[in-house]
């Protein structure tokens, strides 16, 4: 069966500080992957979608970077955090040519 | 860029009432559309994926509609229970891959 794996599961980290979070996925191969965001009082932004290794299309222009150096691997970062970065980042797959995404546990944020 | 929009925003109710929320989208280059409840510090867990113009789901109390034509679905739950209060996703995908969301509607079930 597949499995997401998404750490960490909070991160509290000072204005200006870089970010590394990362996400695997385990039982499939060549999945779609993908970064959102939940800001506060607003829904799943999308942030980055990967449909193969080293290809990354950014939906909005931020800070924030992703990279696929594995086919089942995907980092978010940032080399200096803003406090707008604060929010709820999850990470999702699906599988190529279908749209149902299965997310991980999700990381909680806050940029102090 | 594509536009998801759900309505209400947020909404209370007693339980055993039966609530709907509706999820708005161009109804041009429709793929899929998928209905999501997420649960705070949870994943959000997948409730419905529609392709059909008329489709309609249901899953328990829960049950959703699909009109690509004019470009709404609607999910309904009957007889809200405490543990419905969640928040409910609706996102669209236009061609098989990647999902866009609407800002969702939060749902408070008072006992």
């Amino acid at each position: 069966s597949q499995t997401i794996h998404q750490w960490p599961a909070t991160l509290v980290q000072p204005v200006g500080s870089p970010l590394s979070l990362e996400c695997t996925v385990e039982g499939t191969s060549n999945p779609n992957l993908y970064w959102y965001r939940q800001a506060a009082g607003r829904g799943l932004q999308l942030l980055f979608y990967s449909v193969g290794i080293g290809q990354i299309s950014s939906e909005v222009p931020q800070n924030l970077s992703a990279s696929r150096p594995q086919d089942r691997q995907f980092i978010l970062s940032s080399k200096k955090l803003l406090l707008s970065d604060s929010g709820f980042y999850l990470c999702a797959w699906s599988v190529w040519g279908t749209s149902e995404a299965f997310f991980g546990q999700g990381t909680r944020l806050t940029v102090v | 860029i594509l536009n998801v929009e759900q309505s209400p925003q947020s909404l209370h109710v007693q339980e055993g009432d039966s609530t709907n929320f509706t999820c708005s989208f161009p109804s041009s280059n429709f793929y899929a559309l998928h209905w999501y409840r997420w649960e705070t510090a949870k994943s959000p867990e997948a409730l419905f994926v529609m392709t059909l113009n008329g489709d309609e789901k249901k899953k328990g109390r829960i049950s959703a509609t699909l009109n690509t034509k004019e470009g709404y679905s609607y999910l309904y739950i009957k007889g809200s229970q405490p543990e419905d209060s969640a928040t409910y996703l609706c996102a669209l995908s236009e061609y098989g891959n990647k999902l866009v969301f609407g800002a969702g509607t939060i749902l408070r079930v008072k006992s």
